[in-house]
């Protein structure tokens, strides 16, 4: 069964502070695996979109790594800010761009 | 303004009322999509098109019907509403080209009493 799975659920980080989040899918055949922003009552917003050949992909404070050996992927968040207070959702293309398999997501706070 | 743009962004209603929301977008996008959110879960795909005359059923279609009424607007009707379709939707577009990165509405918060 195609499955994505992030951890933790929760992460709660003081501002300034760095921090990663976890994904493992078993998803076959894969395609490409994405990492999407969701603040809260928001719709998501695309962070990174990572292929079977690349290993890493950042974009702004925000560094994506993949390791398609072993089905897993990390978000770290350098020098993280209040308004990186939100959900982060793990999401693998099952061979194609409309079928998606969407974790859960890791919810993360940025305390003062 | 909003690229994409959900209607109405929230709206509580009865069991058995015929309810539709709806989506507009104005990045030229040929597809479109209606995902479904609830609290701990994953989005769900209740329905997709990647053109004005093709219609696509996901993984929750059950319960839900859409009309791509031009290539821009692309609406989710519930016929006869019921509780557990209290959730959050989302409407999204995506191009034909490279991964087809997603592009999100606002979200519509529907509540069936």
């Amino acid at each position: 069964k195609n499955q994505v799975e992030q951890s933790p659920q929760s992460l709660i980080i003081l501002e300034g502070k760095n921090c990663t989040l976890q994904c493992n899918y078993t998803v076959s055949p894969f395609s490409n695996l994405r990492w999407y922003k969701q603040d809260t009552g928001r719709g998501p917003v695309s962070l990174t979109i990572m292929t079977f050949s690349e290993n890493t992909k950042s974009n702004g404070r925000y560094t994506a790594t993949l390791d398609a050996d072993t089905k897993q992927s990390s978000l770290h968040i350098t020098a993280s800010q209040l308004s990186d207070s939100a959900s982060y959702i793990c999401v693998v293309s099952v061979n194609s761009n409309y079928q998606l398999i969407w974790g859960a997501g890791t919810k993360l706070i940025i305390k003062p | 303004d909003a690229d994409v743009t959900q209607t109405p962004r929230n709206r509580i209603t009865k069991t058995g009322k015929r309810i539709m929301l709806e989506c507009s977008q104005t990045k030229g996008h040929d597809r479109m999509y209606w995902y479904r959110q609830d609290p701990g879960l994953g989005l769900r795909l209740i329905y997709y098109s990647f053109d004005v005359k093709d219609i696509n059923k996901g993984e929750i279609s059950d319960g839900y019907s859409v009309s791509r009424q031009a290539q821009a607007k692309f609406s989710l009707s519930l016929e006869s509403a019921i509780p557990n379709q209290t959730a959050l939707y989302f409407c999204a577009t995506s191009d034909f080209t490279g991964a087809g990165e997603l592009f999100f509405g606002e979200g519509s918060r529907l509540t069936v009493l």
